[in-house]
């Protein structure tokens, strides 16, 4: 079964930090792009940040830029998000995904985590 | 960055109805259009890529339709497993956008 999990939310004061953790299985994690997506309580998803099959091209949101950063480790089949300098704004479920089709980037999201709950507040 | 709407913000609808959702992009994005399903406490839910295309394994009522900024997905005989939220993202270009999204209710 293709499936990924995410782990590492946390309730973190505000400047704090946090990683966050996407496992894979069931597919070959090295030849997709994998992206983060989050959603905030109430919300609509808002796209995070993506990164190519091989780790070489990221794309972040502006809203993250500076403070976010992405990886992976295709030997261990684990998708990161190092989150620094946390804000209020940034409460949401952070949910980890791979693209339909390999590094392609125009064809959407088909396997999705179950997300995990960063919340950031004193 | 490219602007995605939709509209109804949400549609009440019995089982059976037929329902359209549209969904708007602030400049062209050819046939770069997803649409994803989510019900409560779930992640979103692929069914449509590249403005019309069924992804495997979605039920055949739902279709998608348009190109370049107008979009419709239209659920053609409602089941009671599809009231739950829809939401459009446009994936032509960074940094990837959803519409706000329209939940589907029981009437």
């Amino acid at each position: 079964e293709v499936q990924l999990l995410e782990s590492g939310g946390a309730l973190v004061q505000p400047g704090g930090s946090l990683r966050l953790s996407c496992a894979a299985s069931g597919f070959t994690f090295s030849t997709y792009a994998l992206t983060w997506v989050r959603q905030a309580p109430g919300k609509g998803p808002e796209w995070v940040s993506i990164l190519s099959s091989g780790g070489d091209t990221t794309y972040s949101a502006d809203s993250v830029k500076g403070r976010f950063t992405i990886s992976r480790d295709n030997s261990k089949n684990t998708l990161y998000l190092q989150m620094n300098s946390l804000r209020v704004a940034d409460t949401a479920v952070y949910y980890c995904a791979k693209y339909l089709f390999g590094d392609r980037v125009h064809h959407g999201f088909d396997i999705w985590g179950q997300g995990t709950m960063v919340t950031v507040s004193s | 960055d490219i602007q995605m709407t939709q509209s109804p913000s949400s549609v009440s609808a019995s089982v059976g109805d037929r329902v359209t959702i549209t969904c708007r992009a602030s400049q062209d994005i050819s046939r770069w259009l997803a649409w994803y399903q989510q019900k409560p406490g779930k992640a979103p839910n692929l069914l449509i890529y590249d403005a019309s295309s069924l992804r495997s394994g979605v039920p055949s009522r739902f279709s998608g339709s348009g190109s370049g900024t107008d979009f419709t997905l239209t659920i053609s005989s409602l089941q009671p497993e599809d009231f739950a939220s829809y939401y459009c993202q446009q994936t032509t270009s960074f940094p990837l956008t959803f519409g706000p999204g329209t939940k589907v209710e029981i009437k």
